[in-house]
């Protein structure tokens, strides 16, 4: 079965730092791109980036480029995305989504379930 | 950036209703334009890609149409299971982007 595996909720500080992870399987991890996208309480869909695991091409939005970085791991089939001085108003869901093909600007047909973070004093 | 906007943002229908939901893209994206289903709690689901083609699975009452800047989704027969927020996206330049969803309620 085609899926991915988002980590488990997390309650952070402003200024802490935060990475959260997404696994695949069931599929060849390195050839198809991973998005990632934010979900603010009651609130629509946003674009951060995407990545191609298969040489780490990361492409941001630029709403959260310098924000946050993407990255991936091919040896455990994982990608990624962190924070180095997190912020309140990053409470959110964030869900990593699958390219429905290889070419990566593409529709998503695989969601993660999607890590709450909250981020609070 | 190409803007997305979606209509109505929230909708009240009876089971067995047709329902359309429209989306309108700030500049020409063709046909790269998907519609995704998010039931509360849950993670987006894929129903149409490409403006029109039915993501295999999804009931062959959910459709989709256009090109261009002007796009629809269409629930022939509406059914208490559809009952969930709808977003469209485009993905012809990035930054990807969704429209602002439309809430369907029974």
């Amino acid at each position: 079965e085609v899926q991915l595996v988002q980590s488990g909720a997390e309650v952070k500080k402003p200024g802490e730092s935060l990475k959260i992870s997404c696994q695949a399987s069931g599929y060849s991890f390195s050839t198809y791109w991973i998005a990632w996208v934010r979900q603010m309480p009651g609130k629509g869909l946003e674009w951060m980036g995407i990545i191609f695991p298969g040489d780490s091409d990361v492409r941001y939005s630029p709403s959260f480029q310098g924000q946050v970085t993407i990255s991936a791991d091919e040896s455990s089939s994982s990608a990624q995305l962190q924070w180095a001085t997190l912020r309140a108003s990053d409470t959110a869901i964030y869900y990593c989504a699958r390219s429905k093909t290889e070419r990566g600007v593409d529709a998503y047909d695989i969601w993660g379930q999607g890590t709450m973070v909250a981020v609070s004093s | 950036d190409i803007q997305m906007t979606q209509s109505p943002s929230s909708l009240s229908a009876s089971v067995g209703d047709r329902v359309t939901i429209t989306c309108q893209a700030s500049q020409d994206i063709v046909d790269f334009l998907n519609w995704y289903q998010q039931k509360p709690g849950r993670a987006p689901k894929l129903l149409i890609y490409d403006a029109s083609n039915l993501e295999p699975g999804v009931p062959s009452r959910f459709s989709g149409s256009g090109s261009g800047t002007h796009f629809s989704f269409t629930i022939t027969s509406l059914q208490p299971e559809d009952v969930a927020t709808y977003f469209c996206q485009q993905y012809n330049n990035l930054p990807c982007s969704f429209g602002q969803g439309t809430k369907l309620e029974i």
